[in-house]
């Protein structure tokens, strides 16, 4: 099976520029959670969908992000413009089911992004 | 204001020795505390986990231990192994809302030396 994947797995891009990171959820999972680690710091929950549905978005910085999760299946997370402070590894984590028992979320390899 | 306080921030431990990291959260409504394995260039993957009624929990070489009143637990790694270089991350989950997402630590860099 499958794990979750992301894409690009580094991006370094200026400031002011946009930034488009990808995540392919493993297959059947409906949950897919976006998180950020700043060096050296906690990893941070950003948002949380149910299929294409934005469940929890509390932990998004500001209105420069923007996720979407076209039918259910992959998510993109949009950074525009990006700023200094954006830098950091993004997590994307997908589990199936919001049951206590049943929602390991797994996590792909995450994206370093950075804003020079 | 950070809910779950972790330490050490890194760790060098001889190969054989035992690994103690410790956890402390604020929020007495926190279900389930997960702990994290994670290797460079890879995501964190899900360790061992413990719910707040019990006070241990052990898996093969790991085990966690649990004080409810103290709100602290802290993962026990015995006979650490260079394969168990990695960072942890401890966590903490709050089911029944709309997420159940995860307040992480901070992250300890263990460094088990041969």
């Amino acid at each position: 099976e499958a794990g979750v994947t992301q894409f690009p797995s580094h991006s370094v891009i200026e400031k002011g520029q946009t930034v488009t990171l990808r995540c392919d959820p493993i297959s059947g999972h409906d949950n897919l959670y976006w998180y950020r680690r700043v060096m050296g710091k906690e990893i941070k929950f950003l948002l949380h969908f149910v299929k294409e549905s934005k469940q929890d978005e509390s932990g998004m910085p500001n209105n420069r992000f923007l996720a979407e999760r076209t039918g259910g299946t992959y998510s993109t997370l949009k950074v525009q413009p990006a700023e200094l402070e954006d830098s950091g590894v993004y997590f994307c984590a997908s589990s199936q089911d919001r049951d206590m028992d049943a929602d390991t979320q797994y996590f792909g390899p995450g994206t370093r992004l950075t804003v020079l | 204001q950070q809910q779950v306080k972790q330490s050490p921030q890194s760790l060098i431990v001889q190969k054989g020795g035992i690994s103690i990291i410790n956890c402390a959260y604020e929020n007495t409504a926190f279900d389930y505390f997960p702990w994290y394995q994670q290797f460079p260039g890879k995501g964190p993957a899900l360790l061992i986990a413990i719910r707040p009624d019990v006070s241990e929990k052990k898996e093969g070489r790991f085990t966690i231990s649990f004080n409810k009143s103290a709100k602290q637990f802290s993962l026990h790694i015995m006979d650490s192994q260079p394969g168990d270089s990695a960072t942890y991350f401890c966590a903490a989950v709050l089911f029944g809302g709309a997420t159940n997402k995860l307040i992480f630590g901070t992250g300890t860099l263990l460094a088990v030396q041969p």
